[in-house]
């Protein structure tokens, strides 16, 4: 079963605008962290923002906010006020277990920043 | 503090060719990891490490793909031999610990890309 799912293979966005990323995910393990990475096209990866099971609130950095909906078991990533260099493929992760801390990635959002 | 550091950047072969990529992590950083990422998905972990011991590779093809990180530090991934669907980028990423809660990330490399003709 897939761990972490990404419903929009690409998104458009207007400069200036917000925008938001979905991402579900799927664990039983009560202990675990949520995980937004950018990749541009130079095909590094960008830690954005983290999300714990147990924090109450949900986690900003920035111009980046985590939706966090634990009973749905979604994990959105908002972007505000977007910029031409937001243009990347986003990457949601969840580290699942207390222990060994394995990473599960989803399949990315590529998105596109228009002028 | 210096980033997580690769080599080679890319890499062309022929299939069933061998061919080697080396990480090195960000220094005191106890866990390493390999990832491949092929064009368009995610990346998918291959192995991971805890100092110089595995914690996981189930989703290691051992056929033909082997890891190693001898003392604790640095590691080498390798292929042999290589298929054309072995083309992808390979991922090193590092994190300071195994278990416990906390959102230490792991920190990524620049990635080889692999390319098998």
């Amino acid at each position: 079963a897939q761990k972490i799912t990404q419903t929009q293979p690409g998104m458009f966005v207007q400069e200036k605008e917000a925008v938001t990323l979905d991402c579900t995910y799927d664990t039983s393990d009560p202990s675990y962290g949520l995980f937004w990475y950018k990749q541009p096209s130079s095909g590094e990866m960008i830690f954005l923002i983290y999300q714990g099971s147990y924090d109450q609130q949900n986690a900003t950095e920035g111009r980046y906010s985590l939706n966090f909906q634990k009973a749905r078991k979604s994990a959105n990533l908002v972007i505000s006020a977007s910029q031409l260099g937001d243009s990347a493929m986003y990457f949601c992760a969840m580290r699942d277990g207390y222990n060994f801390n394995k990473f599960y990635f989803g399949s990315g959002t590529k998105l596109n920043v228009k002028p | 503090e210096a980033g997580v550091a690769q080599s080679p950047r890319y890499k062309i072969i022929e299939k069933r060719q061998s061919v080697a990529f080396w990480c090195n992590p960000i220094s005191g950083h106890a866990t390493l990891y390999w990832y491949q990422q092929i064009l368009g998905q995610g990346p998918k972990l291959l192995i991971q490490f805890q100092n110089n011991g595995v914690v996981d590779d189930s989703q290691l093809p051992k056929d033909r793909f082997s890891a190693e990180r001898l003392k604790g530090v640095d590691s080498t991934l390798k292929i042999q031999p290589a298929k054309l669907e072995d083309s992808a980028v390979y991922l090193c990423a590092s994190s300071t610990r195994l278990s416990g809660g906390g959102s230490y990330e792991q920190y990524f490399g620049p990635g080889t890309r692999l390319t098998v003709t």
